[in-house]
């Protein structure tokens, strides 16, 4: 199983500046990587696939890069509606299919 | 636009069966283009991947769950289904139901608003 591990667990930034959150395999997943938002109370919505596409009606200032162990989910210029949790996904060998445990953006 | 709604007891006792479905609308459930899925999230935590439908009727299963679970198709219907037995209070979690991306890989696009099931007796 690949185990994906997302860092930090909670960051604060500030509404209009960048955030940058991590996401490590435990293992080489080539570009096989998702990245998800969740709102309280609702479904996840995905962002990115294939580690840097952004997925219809993602606004521009979501951005993926990385590839191989290595990811990062890049927003620059918070928005109000951007804090929220984050979720890394492989999809590179599966099953199982496999999570990070998420990454909480929270206002500073 | 495609749609998924789940449904089911939003209460099962211990040892029991969980049993949800997921309907499908706005598109069609019997496509080579797509893996229909559930995922899990326990409240206050992360997701789980529970496992894949094929239109064809292949299944993949979570090994963690394997021995458990059941995921079945109804084309006619335009649903899929998911059972889980002999559950235990570690099963309280949002059920998702979601659309895989074959042709991707595998990422989910369109997901169901999730229904909570608590293991309780």
């Amino acid at each position: 199983e690949i185990v994906m591990t997302q860092s930090p667990a909670t960051v604060s930034v500030s509404p209009g500046e960048r955030a940058t959150l991590s996401c490590r395999a435990s293992q080489s997943i080539s570009y096989n990587l998702a990245w998800y938002q969740q709102k309280p109370g609702q479904a996840p919505r995905l962002l990115i696939y294939g580690a840097s596409t952004r997925a219809t009606g993602i606004p521009a200032r979501f951005s993926g890069s990385g590839s191989g162990t290595e990811f990062t989910l890049t927003i620059s210029s918070l928005q109000s509606e951007d804090f929220a949790l984050y979720y890394c996904q492989q999809y590179d060998r599966w099953p199982p299919i496999t999570f990070g445990q998420g990454t909480r953006l929270e206002i500073k | 636009q495609v749609q998924l709604q789940e449904s089911g007891p939003g209460l099962v006792k211990p040892s029991q069966t969980l049993s949800l479905t997921c309907t499908v609308s706005g598109g069609s459930i019997n496509s080579d283009d797509y893996y229909w899925s559930w995922i899990r999230q326990p409240p206050g935590k992360g997701l789980e991947w529970i496992g894949y439908l094929y239109y064809s009727g292949n299944t993949y299963y979570n090994p963690s769950l394997k021995s458990r679970l059941t995921i079945s198709l109804d084309t006619s219907k335009n649903q899929f289904s998911l059972k889980l037995s002999s559950v235990t209070a570690a099963d309280t979690a949002v059920y998702y139901c979601a659309r895989g991306r074959r042709y991707h890989g595998g990422d989910f696009d369109y997901w169901g608003q999730g229904t909570l099931v608590t293991v309780s007796s």
